[in-house]
């Protein structure tokens, strides 16, 4: 089974907060890494694909890293909100599988 | 919009009943999946396909088997429900593995 680990399990932040999440993959047979956001009574929505190592992508205050040679990704939110409140997901795809972590819960409190 | 579309949002089941969970999407997505989803261990892969009849064991397959007769089409099957299937079922479809994947509204189970 390959081991695809987000850290940390849950984080609670002040409104206005940055915050980042960690996931790290199998640095060997790597495809593409993606990110997805996973609200509440919600189906996960992506984020973000990542395919190359050194990617950098961004989507308004939320951005995200990948180094494919040492097996992680991180994730980074500026000036959290309150509707930034869900379930952060990384999936790791090898081939035509793919492959989640468990979620970082992030609450933002106003 | 992409629309990947489970049968059933609630679903009751009996102990050793054949349960049918359905999944279509409507984009001609190559790669379809199905998962678990329970408390504290996020989404286990249970089966994937990646083309019309080719189907591959993902983490869990235990007890569980799927069926893709059509591109649009793939279902997960309980041959013989039991208690500690009580979960929600996650599908979704990609086109390829570059692409974001897309998820159905999830089917939560209980077998009782």
């Amino acid at each position: 089974i390959l081991n695809v680990e987000q850290s940390p399990q849950s984080l609670h932040v002040q409104e206005g907060d940055s915050t980042n999440f960690t996931c790290s993959f199998p640095s060997s047979n790597f495809y593409a890494l993606h990110w997805y956001r996973w609200e509440t009574a919600k189906s996960p929505e992506a984020l973000f694909v990542m395919t190359l190592n050194g990617d950098e992508k961004k989507k308004g205050r939320i951005s995200a890293t990948l180094n494919t040679k040492e097996g992680y990704s991180y994730l980074y939110i500026k000036g959290s909100q309150p509707e930034d409140s869900a379930t952060y997901l990384c999936a790791f795809r090898e081939n035509n599988d793919m492959r989640f972590g468990a979620g970082t819960r992030l609450t933002v409190k106003p | 919009d992409v629309k990947v579309t489970q049968s059933s949002r609630y679903l009751v089941k009996r102990t050793g009943e054949k349960v049918f969970l359905e999944c279509v999407q409507d984009m001609d997505h190559e790669n379809m999946f199905w998962y678990r989803q329970d408390p504290g261990l996020g989404l286990r892969l249970i089966y994937f396909s990646y083309d019309v009849k080719m189907k591959e064991k993902g983490d869990i397959p235990e007890g569980y088997s799927v069926s893709r007769e059509k591109k649009e089409r793939f279902s997960l099957i309980l041959e013989s429900a039991s208690t500690n299937q009580t979960s929600m079922y996650l599908c979704a479809s990609s086109l390829g593995q570059g692409s974001e994947a897309f998820f159905g509204q999830g089917t939560r189970l209980t077998v009782v």
